[in-house]
């Protein structure tokens, strides 16, 4: 399958914890990347690689994989996390192609 | 610092072509692959196909009978050519530059993103 897969929506109270799980079979050979997408903006990568950060993405994300399943977790989540995230990776036909989950959306309340 | 900017048409009609084109400021295009992906309003993101000035190219699937993907390193700029179009590819459409290294499969550097909509 080519499909990744997120659970639509999660909420989590100011300052705690929240994990987004993806799964796909892509994932057991191909490492999931992480966006972060707020209302009317594009896109920003927050995760990539093994559990690799860009500049100035704040530390409280990191990801992590299992099997099938790619995780990325925001400790102390706070107001300005609240978007939509996606995960990605190269889909499993070995034809180099990619392919995105549904989307979480993510509420801090 | 690279930035990238779609330009293009806002409204193309039915079955008629939809050309974009995206410029790369600030670094070479001939170092990266370079990507195009699509949201339609409302929902998420789909990849359409990426390109790399060494002639490797790589198309979604669902889209290969109807796209192409061009390449102009003297211009440094990439293009996006969508055939017989409907209502269906009403969507923001985003370059995007493909990472280097271990980041190689991850999107890093996104364009602003350009909406087109489809309408007679």
């Amino acid at each position: 399958s080519s499909e990744l897969t997120q659970d639509p929506a999660v909420a989590v109270a100011l300052g705690q914890t929240v994990r987004i799980t993806c799964q796909g079979d892509s994932l057991r050979s191909h490492h999931a990347s992480w966006y972060q997408q707020k209302p009317g903006q594009a896109p920003v990568l927050v995760i990539y690689g093994k559990n690799n950060r860009p500049s100035g993405i704040p530390d409280r994300f990191s990801g992590s994989s299992s099997g099938n399943t790619a995780s990325l977790t925001i400790t102390g989540a706070q107001a300005e996390d609240e978007a939509d995230y996606y995960c990605n990776s190269r889909d499993s036909s070995g034809n180099h192609h990619y392919v995105f989950g549904t989307g979480t959306k993510v509420t801090v309340l | 610092q690279v930035q990238l900017q779609e330009s293009g048409p806002g409204l193309v009609k039915p079955s008629e072509t939809l050309s974009l084109t995206c410029s790369v400021f600030g670094g070479s295009i001939s170092s990266y692959y370079w990507s195009w992906i699509r949201q339609p309003p409302g929902k998420g993101l789909e990849w359409i196909g990426y390109i790399h000035s060494t002639g490797n190219i790589n198309y979604n699937p669902s889209l290969t009978s109807r796209l192409s993907l061009s390449i102009d390193t003297s211009k440094n700029q990439f293009s996006l050519r969508l055939r017989s179009v409907t209502a269906a590819d009403t969507a923001v459409y985003y370059c995007a530059r493909i990472g280097a290294g271990e980041a190689g499969d991850a999107f890093d550097i996104w364009g602003q993103g350009t909406m087109v909509t489809f309408s007679s």
